[in-house]
């Protein structure tokens, strides 16, 4: 059973900041990870997909990486702005599975 | 091209009662999941449908079934609700169920059991 874990839950950081979020998974045997955004009480908007040939994923100031190995994925936002405020979660798609398997995300807060 | 398109966008329901929730995928997807986050949670997968036919299910109780319809359309039914109901219904779709496809989520349905 794949399970998948995000640290720190939460985290603050003063504008222009550089953001480090983290996933971990346990089942190294996944088709792709993807990192989606989450504002309160909304849906979730898809960030970036690393399939699992790829080691990363760049789409403007977001960077994600991916380790298969050691099963872990950072995602990075250069010069946080306060509009990046919200919560991050990151999802792994395990092989022969048909579900997206989530962390509890990381609630990210960018002080202006 | 319009999104997932979910409705209701809230409800409040009394114990007990059954519930009905739609969601639309985007054109030309033919794969629909749905999952159900608990506030401060990760969304827990639920099913997943595919040319009509389920193609997955979650750890959730037998109150919980859908379908899906010729146009892809699909539907979450949860009967007796209960008070740990209460969630974000979330509604994915993807082209196929193949994992190499990126799932786009829906705005969700905001269930209240009270």
């Amino acid at each position: 059973k794949q399970e998948v874990t995000q640290i720190p839950a939460a985290l603050s950081v003063p504008e222009g900041e550089n953001l480090v979020l983290n996933c971990s998974f346990t089942d190294s045997a996944i088709y792709n990870l993807q990192w989606f955004r989450q504002d309160p009480g909304k849906g979730l908007t898809s960030l970036l997909l690393i399939q699992s040939s790829q080691r990363e994923q760049t789409s403007g100031r977001l960077n994600a990486s991916l380790d298969k190995s050691s099963g872990r994925s950072t995602l990075y936002i250069a010069a946080s702005q306060p509009g990046d405020s919200a919560t991050y979660l990151c999802a792994a798609h395990s092989l022969n599975d048909y579900k997206l398997s989530f962390g509890a995300g990381t609630t990210v807060t960018v002080r202006a | 091209d319009a999104g997932v398109t979910q409705s209701p966008t809230h409800l409040i329901k009394t114990r007990g009662q059954q519930v009905t929730l739609r969601c639309s995928p985007i054109s030309g997807h033919k794969s629909v999941s749905w999952y159900q986050q608990v506030l401060g949670q990760g969304p827990q997968f639920i099913f997943q449908y595919y040319e009509k036919e389920e193609r997955g299910r979650g750890n959730f109780p037998d109150r919980f079934s859908a379908r899906q319809f010729p146009n892809y359309s699909s539907e979450l039914n949860v009967n007796a609700l209960l008070l740990g109901d209460s969630a974000l219904y979330l509604c994915a779709s993807s082209p196929s169920p193949g994992t190499a496809y990126e799932q786009y989520f829906g705005p969700g349905t905001r269930l209240t059991v009270t």
